[in-house]
């Protein structure tokens, strides 16, 4: 079976310092994985991905995720906050069925402070 | 129009009204996706149609009931529905049978059951 676990419901942060938000995954199968940002009142928006290319991830806005197999671990980073990353952030895995399958963890709410 | 957008944003009904949810593709996709976001809780898969064809139907209940009449189009047709309904419905889109290809989100509608 495929899981993901956010292991941290809230982040707090101040601007300027590095954000570190964590992930980790279970599957069956070698995986693919997402994190996807969604600010206040918008749908969601891809901010990066891992599909059994290189590692280390770079995604949009700064942010970047290493994958870990050894640790099962996706965790997604940036070197310094913005007051604009204030948002909700999901750690997805996907599996194809057919359909592209996608299982959300809980979500990690990043609050970054002046 | 980009992207993918839902109409209406926000939706407030009560237990006997019937409404409708719309979503509308502009990315040449051919898979379409139903989901509920409740507060503290992972976003649901609810539906999916992969080139028209219902292919997932994620125990919902027969409350809701979605329509795909093209691969642009998608609908949820909702009739007395129950306050724990009220959350945000998230439409997506994506290529179907490519691994590793993102789905597009809609911006969602805002549901309130009274």
């Amino acid at each position: 079976a495929q899981s993901v676990t956010q292991l941290d419901s809230h982040v707090s942060v101040s601007e300027g310092t590095p954000v570190l938000l964590r992930c980790n995954y279970s599957s069956s199968y070698s995986p693919s994985l997402f994190w996807y940002v969604q600010h206040p009142n918008k749908g969601l928006q891809l901010l990066l991905k891992y599909t059994s290319a290189a590692t280390l991830v770079k995604g949009i806005n700064g942010f970047e995720a290493e994958f870990k197999k050894s640790e099962t671990s996706f965790h997604l980073t940036k070197p310094s906050a913005h007051m604009s990353d204030a948002a909700e952030y999901f750690c997805v895995v996907t599996f194809l069925l057919g359909f592209q399958k996608l299982v959300f963890g809980t979500g990690t709410r990043l609050l970054v402070s002046p | 129009e980009t992207g993918v957008t839902q109409t209406p944003r926000h939706l407030v009904m009560g237990m006997t009204n019937k409404k409708s949810l719309k979503c509308e593709q502009h990315l040449g996709h051919n898979a379409m996706y139903w989901y509920k976001q409740s507060a503290k809780k992972p976003l649901e898969l609810m539906f999916v149609y992969s080139l028209e064809e219902r292919v997932e139907n994620n125990s919902v209940p027969s409350r809701f009931s979605p329509e795909c009449p093209n691969s642009s189009h998608l609908f949820l047709h909702l009739h007395t529905l129950q306050p724990e309904d009220s959350a945000l419905y998230l439409c997506a889109s994506s290529q179907a049978g490519t691994r590793g290809d993102e789905q597009f989100f809609g911006p969602g509608t805002r549901l309130t059951v009274l």
